[in-house]
């Protein structure tokens, strides 16, 4: 069965610090990645996608994702936390041969602190 | 461009009521998709729409979830009747094309419904 794991359903950061927050997925089938972040009171809005055109992606607010097909994993990172990146974030996949929904993570929930 | 709208942004009723959420697709996106997220738990796909038409409804947990979308625009999704395990937050989400795999889906609000 598909699935995507976050690790961490809470992390917390100082303001400055590197963050990571953690997806790996389970599948041969070759997958296109997602990340999207919900902020409070509002929708899911997309950070970044993977559509295999590079590994290294980079997305809005300064982050950005690695595909790594050897371990399965679409990390997220920012180089330095801000206080407005508090929020929850979701990984998501879609697979190439089931159809076109996505899996989601159980969402990481991030904490800045000041 | 207006994003993807959600009504209402709240609901609570009793067991056994009944419940219709809205959903308003962008403008021009053939593609519609509702997910639902139980507290603590990931969010899971309930069905896709082309345009009127039902294309996957393979997510849709039992019978007292009728999902429609006449006219091809705006969607309903009505629980009847509502039990307990029905309480989460439902999303729909839109997309231009469904065949390419890395196409996004733009989400709603989300609208957060509680079943007493």
């Amino acid at each position: 069965a598909q699935s995507v794991t976050q690790l961490g359903s809470h992390v917390s950061v100082s303001e400055g610090a590197l963050v990571l927050l953690r997806c790996n997925y389970s599948s041969s089938v070759p997958p296109y990645l997602f990340w999207y972040v919900q902020y409070p009171n509002q929708g899911l809005q997309l950070l970044l996608k993977y559509t295999s055109a590079a590994t290294l992606v980079k997305g809005i607010n300064g982050f950005e994702a690695e595909f790594k097909k050897s371990e399965t994993s679409f990390h997220l990172t920012k180089p330095s936390a801000h206080m407005s990146d508090a929020a929850e974030y979701f990984c998501a996949v879609r697979y190439s041969n089931t159809g076109n929904q996505f899996y989601f993570g159980t969402g990481t929930s991030l904490t800045v602190i000041p | 461009e207006a994003g993807v709208t959600q009504f209402p942004s709240h609901s609570v009723i009793e067991k056994g009521q009944t419940v219709t959420l809205r959903c308003d697709p962008i403008s021009g996106h053939d593609n519609l998709y509702w997910y639902r997220r139980v507290m603590g738990k990931e969010i899971k796909f309930l069905l896709h729409f082309v345009k009127e038409s039902k294309q996957d409804e393979s997510g849709m947990p039992n019978n007292r979830f009728l999902a429609e979308r006449t006219g091809g625009t705006y969607s309903t999704l009505k629980v009847q009747p509502a039990e307990l395990e029905d309480s989460g937050v439902y999303f729909c989400a839109s997309s231009q094309e469904s065949g390419q795999g890395w196409q996004t889906q733009y989400f709603g609000p989300g609208t957060r419904l509680l079943v007493l």
